[in-house]
């Protein structure tokens, strides 16, 4: 049971926009804007797509964004491609440890 | 460009020790700036943060793992370990060694990763 939950699966047809909510507590995601998103695809290392909620680190490209709102924190995917099918994960901190979130698994259609 | 890479034995047994090496290249552990971390995915499963330490050898862990966790730096080798006592099956995972900035999660570089498998 992971402390952030997050929607198991979402799909979007290309060209199209998704948004992958995490939602946690006063304590993590509402507490800090230390919200981050992680792409994952099979097999490969999870990569930082955002980090302090809705930063992008260099080379991420513009279509991803992240906000924040209360308890939940989103990741937004715009002009949806083939290549963003893959596991999403967020991750927060909190006071005493750094939480990640189950995953959402996007399907390209 | 900094890479990671994670090594040590593949397979351990149950109620021994896991032992993980992080070979840091491209940026030195000991210019600081950075936090050193552990993460690991049991199969088919989402991410744990395990824990992290710094270049001065402060270390924050997972309150969870705690009591058997153990995270040391070697800056001499520009390589960071961890040692898991007292594993289980429940250990099985990819365990991922990664780099971050603010010790916030943001963790921006990743090594490949490493499965450990638990088992007699």
């Amino acid at each position: 049971q992971s402390a952030l939950t997050q929607p198991a699966s979402v799909s979007g047809s290309p060209g199209q926009s998704i948004t992958i909510s995490c939602t946690g507590t006063s304590s993590d995601v509402g507490g800090y804007n230390y919200v981050s998103w992680y792409q994952q695809h099979p097999g490969k290392a999870p990569k930082l797509m955002i980090y302090e909620v809705n930063t992008r680190p260099s080379g991420v490209s513009n279509r991803f964004s992240g906000s924040k709102s209360g308890n939940t924190a989103s990741l937004t995917i715009s002009g949806l491609q083939a290549e963003d099918e893959a596991d999403y994960y967020c991750s927060s901190y909190t006071s005493s440890t750094l939480e990640f979130g189950g995953g959402t698994k996007l399907t390209v259609l | 460009q900094v890479q990671l890479q994670e090594s040590g034995p593949g397979l351990v047994k149950p109620s021994q020790t896991l032992s993980l090496t992080c070979t840091v290249s491209g940026g030195s552990i000991s210019s600081g700036g950075y936090y050193w971390s552990w993460i690991r995915q049991h199969p088919g499963k989402g991410l744990e943060w395990i824990g992290y330490i710094y270049y001065s050898g402060s270390t924050y862990y997972n309150p969870s793992l705690k009591s058997r966790l153990t995270i040391s730096v070697d800056t001499s080798k520009n390589q960071f370990s961890l040692k898991l006592s007292s594993v289980t099956a429940a250990d099985t995972a990819v365990y991922y060694c990664a780099r971050t900035l603010s010790g916030y999660s943001d963790f921006d570089y990743w090594g490949q990763g490493t499965l450990v498998t638990v088992s007699s």
